[in-house]
């Protein structure tokens, strides 16, 4: 059973640039979340999807903008490219069936992450 | 909002020796609990979870959390660590809903 894949695992872009990340969540999960962790911090929530939409969103500006698409998959878009986007971008899934099998709670699985450096 | 904790940004320990890796929490309604690993260059793995009932939970690799409601507080604690466990360890806070908020993270570092 294939757990959250990522890809790429490693891209190199420039300032000003923009970046397309992907993201297929663990079979049987429908909600998609993505996650910024700058070198030696933890995670930062950017947003999560859940039918198709964007359901809640952490404090990131409008150059970070997201989809799913209808196979649950998801991808993460970051515009106008900063030195300081540079970080490990970590995709975490979940099911809402399975949140309400865990007292309401969002067990999130991750996959290893996309690095993106800009330089 | 809810916010986390983590006291300790590195912990050193020899290797078969007992240690705990502290996290507090922040929350005006109930809460769920979590503590994730982080291994160089991969992604998190998920350690254990409190949800409700037992305030003791027991996870993988013989890893434990104390839920502590008045000191709002969620400790892991491990009897005698291994060499293995050098990683990163970060505790999180949901309220359910769609957002999981994450600690700093602590550095466990075992030593021979």
């Amino acid at each position: 059973d294939a757990g959250v894949t990522q890809s790429p695992t490693h891209l190199i872009k420039t300032r000003g640039q923009q970046v397309t990340l992907r993201c297929s969540p663990k079979s049987g999960h429908d909600t998609v979340s993505w996650y910024q962790q700058a070198l030696g911090q933890g995670p930062q929530f950017i947003f999560q999807y859940y039918e198709e939409e964007e359901r809640q969103r952490g404090n990131f500006p409008d150059r970070f903008s997201g989809h799913q698409f209808p196979n649950y998959s998801s991808e993460l878009n970051v515009n106008a490219l900063l030195l300081g986007d540079s970080a490990l971008y970590l995709c975490a899934s979940s099911s809402l069936s399975g949140a309400v099998a865990n007292s309401g709670a969002n067990v999130l699985t991750f996959g290893a992450g996309s690095r993106l450096t800009v330089l | 909002a809810q916010s986390v904790t983590q006291l300790d940004s590195q912990v050193p320990v020899f290797e078969e020796a007992p240690v705990e890796l502290r996290c507090n929490y922040s929350s005006s309604v109930s809460v769920y609990l979590f503590w994730y690993v982080q291994y160089p260059n991969q992604g998190l793995q998920l350690l254990l979870k409190y949800l409700s009932g037992s305030t003791l939970v027991k996870g993988i690799n013989g890893f434990e959390a104390e839920f502590n409601k008045s000191q709002t507080s969620f400790h892991l604690r491990k009897p005698s660590v291994h060499i293995s466990d050098t990683a990163e360890y970060f505790c999180a806070v949901s309220t359910g809903g769609f957002k999981t908020i994450f600690g700093a993270g602590t550095r466990l570092f075992v030593k021979a």
